[in-house]
């Protein structure tokens, strides 16, 4: 089991670009989560897939959007960039009630 | 808003000795309250999974109690190790959606 993977690593975008994350959830898992982290802060949430809709939104603008195929992997996009989006972004994936397990990661420089 | 909160921020501790932390959250529209270990350059790590109000768990010398009434939760570390330095979240799970603390960095000083 590969658990949670996610990609890329790493990724350096412009201002004003848009950028898409992957996330692959452990397998059996139906609920997927993505989380910002700034540094030095807890992860905040960006929104939870599952039965690919979304199902719940943290404080976000509408330029974070998401999505669930049907083997449940779930991409992240974020349109219009700005320096402020430069963060750890964490994929999480569980089922109801249990804990959460998480990718390594995309760290996203936005320059 | 449901806000979690989390103190001390930061915490250095001799080895071998024994420390503990607080989380605090909602007492309404409880799930669970998630304890996770996050090392440097790690993912995240589940730590325990509590849903029941006077549950405790142990895993090794690290144990965690919850109170959903009063909306807190302790982790303990007993005999401090070297390898127990990480950042310790905790995050309250309320209808599938996990909102965290900043979490308490803990430093072991050798």
């Amino acid at each position: 089991d590969a658990g949670v993977t996610q990609s890329p690593t790493h990724l350096i975008k412009t201002r004003g670009q848009q950028v898409t994350l992957r996330c692959s959830p452990k397998s059996g898992h139906d609920t997927v989560s993505w989380y910002q982290q700034a540094l030095g802060q807890g992860p905040q949430f960006i929104f939870q897939y599952y039965e690919e809709e979304e199902r719940q939104r943290g404080n976000f603008p509408d330029r974070f959007s998401g999505h669930q195929f049907p083997n449940y992997s779930s991409e992240l996009n974020v349109n219009a960039l700005l320096l402020g989006d430069s963060a750890l972004y964490l994929c999480a994936s569980m089922t109801p009630n249990t804990e959460a397990f998480f990718g390594q990661g995309t760290r996203l420089t936005v320059v | 808003i449901l806000n979690v909160e989390q103190s001390p921020q930061s915490l250095h501790v001799q080895e071998g000795d024994s420390t503990n932390f607080t989380c605090s959250f909602p007492s309404s529209n409880f799930y669970a309250l998630h304890w996770y270990r996050w090392e440097t350059a790690k993912s995240p790590e589940a730590l325990f999974v509590m849903t029941l109000n006077g549950d405790e768990k142990k895993k090794g010398r690290i144990s965690a109690t919850l109170n959903t009434k009063e909306g807190y939760s302790y982790l303990y570390i007993k005999g401090s190790q070297p390898e127990d330095s990480a950042t310790y979240l905790c995050a309250f799970d309320s209808n599938y959606q996990l909102i965290w603390g900043a979490g308490t960095k803990l430093i072991i000083k050798p």
